[in-house]
């Protein structure tokens, strides 16, 4: 079965500051997705950016880039220039052959004015 | 595009009666849907998938009988939880691909449903 780790519970970073949450997973798969969601207060799931495993350039999304490392089983998320409409729980996700999501525990990230 | 409606946003009800949560595709239509339950502070947990016009598939340790899942039409799925009790209360969250099982398929969520149960 895939897992997904996120090992920071809580992130904190300035506004207009960058900051770069991790992820790691496990899986035997060689074709996948990978995913980053964010969950403000509001708990409306919103997809940040997406990943397929196959492709070895990074993908980004304005000010969201990943750094995929496909070898280590890492899927970091960066955000530069943070807004304060960035503070929200993010969860790094894993979408295999079986097509469902694995979700990893979650990375609540605030954003200090 | 991909938008997901949920319906109600939040409901409250007594134990033992029934509620029923519906999930709307309103842009593409859903070969797919998957109903996950979040609680407080945790991740999302899948429940099942439904595909339109078939039985859905059930995660090991939910109780299809507790949790009855329809997928009438490509764009509505709804969920009941049968006879509620204060356990089941919980955030419920539903989300749609276009695609049905293909790995390329983004999943697009809904805004959830808060439930109470008295």
């Amino acid at each position: 079965a895939q897992t997904v780790t996120q090992s920071q519970p809580e992130m904190s970073v300035q506004e207009a500051e960058t900051v770069t949450l991790s992820c790691t997973y496990d899986t035997s798969e060689s074709d996948y997705y990978l995913f980053w969601y964010k969950q403000p207060p509001s708990r409306q799931m919103i997809l940040v950016i997406r990943q397929e495993a196959y492709k070895q350039q990074n993908a980004t999304e304005n000010r969201f880039s990943v750094n995929f490392q496909k070898a280590a089983k890492s899927f970091s998320l960066k955000i530069s220039d943070s807004q304060l409409g960035d503070a929200a729980m993010y969860f790094c996700a894993y979408k295999g052959s079986n097509y469902k999501l694995t979700f990893g525990k979650g990375t609540l990230l605030t954003v200090n004015p | 595009g991909a938008v997901v409606s949920q319906h109600p946003s939040w409901v409250i009800c007594k134990s033992g009666t029934s509620v029923k949560i519906e999930c709307r595709s309103l842009d593409f239509q859903a070969t797919t849907m998957f109903w996950y339950r979040q609680f407080p502070k945790q991740s999302l947990m899948l429940m099942a998938t439904s595909n339109e016009g078939s039985k859905a598939t059930y995660e090991q340790g939910v109780e299809k009988d507790k949790f009855l899942i329809n997928h009438a039409s490509l764009t509505l799925s709804t969920l009941t939880v049968t006879s509620a009790h204060p356990e089941d209360s919980s955030f419920y969250i539903c989300s749609a691909s276009s695609g049905g099982r293909q790995t390329t398929d983004t999943q697009y969520f809904g805004p959830g449903t808060r439930l109470t149960v008295l």
